[in-house]
Order: structure tokens, then C-alpha cells, then sequence
């Protein structure tokens, strides 16, 4: 079935750091993908998406381009602050209609 | 607008008890999902709904689990008897548009079963 590898954490970064989050994803044919964020004592919320193959999905200083030929969808950001911190998911809406799988997520702890 | 709703947001109760959840979606969301999150891991799918009918319930453990969404609204997921392992956050998540993925999520629903 379709499968979600994110990069092991947990990450911890100084202020302005640079960030990437890995992930790597199974699926047949051209599914979306997705970040999803979730902040401490609140819900996963989607932070940013790409729909097909080259798009780039843009987020509060965050990108993320949907790698067809490395099946990749790596998040980055340039410069972190402390208000980043927080549990981050790499999701694949596959091809079974209406179905999210994610990745075990990555933990992101920034400190000043 | 109001968000997607879950109570209780935390629960313990010893093995072999009940316990049930209950989920309100955002408004006009026919769309609606249990998922499972253990600790230290994404979020797993139970169920998924398209208004009052099940659609997806594969990985629903039927022997003890079991959910409804009576009018095609708000929605109960059921575990009796829980078992040490059931112990997890459940999320429930709701969505307008099907198969775009962006899924709105409640804060979910903390076990712990003793």
C-alpha cells in the first residue's frame, strides 16, 4: 500500500537556522501531498500542499516541491524562529479516493 | 467558523470498560474521518464517512470498535470492551471538497486505559 517515510527526529535548530525536514513517498500514479503542522496542545493544521509533479507549495516561510522523479517532498524553510516549533507530518493523498497517509512526523524544537 | 469539535479531550478508564467520542465537523463538511494516532506516530485512518455512510473502514477493528454519523452530521466512535493498546489519541477530521486532502482536524480525544 501506499507508504509515507519521514526523516527521523527529533531536529532541534538555533534561530535562523536553516531547516529541512525529509520525506519520501509510495504511491502509483500522481497523488497529492502535503504538510501538515501541529502546534503544541492544538490540532494538526495544513501548512502546505502541491498537486502534481514540480509544484512548489509555499507557507509561512515554508516550501515544499513535489519531486516526481525522487517520489520526494521535502519541507524547507530559510530562517526558523521559536514560534516553529511543533510536530511535523508529510501526508500522500493517494489514489484511494479521500484517503490521507502520513508519516510518523518530526518533532522541531528551536531554541533562541 | 467554528471548527471541528471533539469531546472528551481526555479520557481514563480501566480495561474492559466502554468509552465513546463524539465529533462535530465544520459546518456543511460531508466529509468526515476518525483517525488513530499513537504516540510518537502519524496519524493512522479508522474510518471515513461521505455523509452518513462508511465508506472506507478497513482498518476499523470491528470486534470492539464500531461508529455512526446519524444524519450525516455529528459522529460517535465506540470501543467495548478497551484494551491497554487502545490507549492513542483519536482525531476527528472533516473536509468539504473530496479527495484534495485538506483535512480539518479537531484537537482529539486523549485514552488511557489502565
Amino acid at each position: 500500500g501506499n507508504s509515507v517515510t519521514q526523516m527521523e527526529g527529533p531536529v532541534t535548530l538555533s534561530e535562523e537556522a536553516f531547516l529541512t525536514i525529509n520525506c519520501t513517498y509510495t504511491a502509483t500514479g500522481y497523488p497529492s501531498l502535503f504538510w501538515y503542522v501541529q502546534y503544541p496542545g492544538e490540532g494538526l493544521q495544513l501548512l502546505l500542499k502541491a498537486t502534481k509533479a514540480d509544484d512548489k507549495g509555499s507557507n509561512k516561510g515554508f516550501e515544499a516541491t513535489y519531486r516526481k522523479e525522487t517520489t520526494s517532498f521535502h519541507l524547507e524553510k530559510g530562517s526558523v524562529q521559536v514560534s516553529d516549533s511543533a510536530v511535523y507530518f508529510c501526508g500522500e493523498g493517494g489514489t484511494s479516493y479521500g484517503k490521507l497517509t502520513f508519516g510518523q512526523g518530526t518533532i522541531l524544537t528551536v531554541h533562541p | 467558523e467554528a471548527g471541528v469539535v471533539q469531546s472528551p479531550r481526555y479520557k481514563i478508564i480501566e480495561k474492559k470498560q466502554p468509552v465513546a467520542f463524539w465529533c462535530n465537523p465544520i459546518s456543511g463538511h460531508n466529509t468526515l474521518y476518525w483517525y488513530l494516532q499513537n504516540l510518537g506516530q502519524g496519524p493512522e485512518l479508522l474510518i471515513r464517512y461521505e455523509n452518513e455512510e462508511a465508506v472506507d473502514d478497513s482498518q476499523l477493528p470491528k470486534d470492539r470498535f464500531s461508529a455512526e454519523r446519524l444524519k450525516g452530521v455529528d459522529s460517535t466512535l465506540k470501543i467495548q470492551p478497551a484494551e491497554l493498546g487502545d490507549s492513542a489519541v483519536y482525531l476527528c477530521a472533516s473536509s468539504a471538497i473530496q479527495g484534495t486532502g485538506e483535512l480539518f482536524f479537531g484537537e482529539g480525544s486523549r485514552l488511557t486505559v489502565l
